[in-house]
């Protein structure tokens, strides 16, 4: 079981240039989430795609930000143009389709991109 | 204005003695709670759960205890292992989670010192 995939796993980046990370969620999963870390807003949730449609993507802070989820295996999160205050850890995590509650709430997470904007 | 809150950053305890993380909430509406552990370089991973309907759930070394009427829920780990070391999130979900947004708290880095 390989898990939820991230890549990069860090990313280093100047301002203004754009940024893409990559993520492959578990496999018969159909949800699918993207996170932001950071030490003043700890984990905020950015959107979420169900099935592959965008369900809510309140979290996102500004139009720079956009997300894509062309399959059910691929999801792609874009900063253009990135700037310093970006600079945090992006998680992306998946939810499978239902089941015993728990494992229909547990959200699975993958290991981070680390996004520093010089 | 955070929903979930968790109000020590830090926690330090002794190898075998009890730990115990707190979270509070403002939303009534919540009805489900999750905690999960994070390692460094890792992604959190989800560890104990409670629904609404309950007032504790207990798995292994880990209970979690919630109080609605003070909108308060508590992480205990019994005894406490230097490998327990790590940053715990409390989240909270409305639905069951059904919605599919966790909101988390900040997190609070837990010691366990040998």
């Amino acid at each position: 079981d390989a898990g939820v995939i991230q890549s990069p796993r860090h990313e280093v980046t100047e301002m203004g240039q754009e940024v893409t990370l990559r993520c492959k969620p578990i496999s018969g999963h159909n949800s699918l989430f993207w996170y932001r870390q950071t030490m003043m807003r700890g984990l905020e949730l950015l959107i979420y795609f169900n099935n592959n449609v965008p369900i809510d993507d309140s979290g996102m802070p500004e139009d720079r930000f956009s997300a894509k989820m062309p399959n059910a295996s691929f999801s792609t999160l874009k900063i253009q143009p990135s700037e310093p205050r970006d600079s945090a850890v992006y998680f992306c995590a998946s939810r499978g389709p239902g089941g015993e509650v728990p494992s229909y709430n547990e959200q699975f997470f993958g290991p981070g991109t680390r996004l520093t904007v010089l | 204005d955070q929903q979930v809150k968790q109000n020590s950053p830090s926690l330090s305890v002794q190898e075998g003695r009890i730990s115990i993380l707190n979270c509070d909430y403002t939303n009534s509406m919540f009805d489900y709670f999750l905690w999960y552990k994070k390692y460094p370089a890792e992604g959190p991973t989800f560890l104990i759960s409670i629904s609404s309907i309950k007032d504790k759930n207990e798995d292994g070394r880990f209970t979690v205890f919630l109080n609605k009427s003070a909108k308060h829920l508590s992480l205990h780990i019994v005894p406490s292992q230097p490998g327990d070391s790590a940053v715990y999130f409390c989240a909270a979900s409305l639905y069951g989670g059904s919605q599919g947004n966790l909101i988390f708290g900040k997190g609070t880095k837990l010691s366990v010192k040998p």
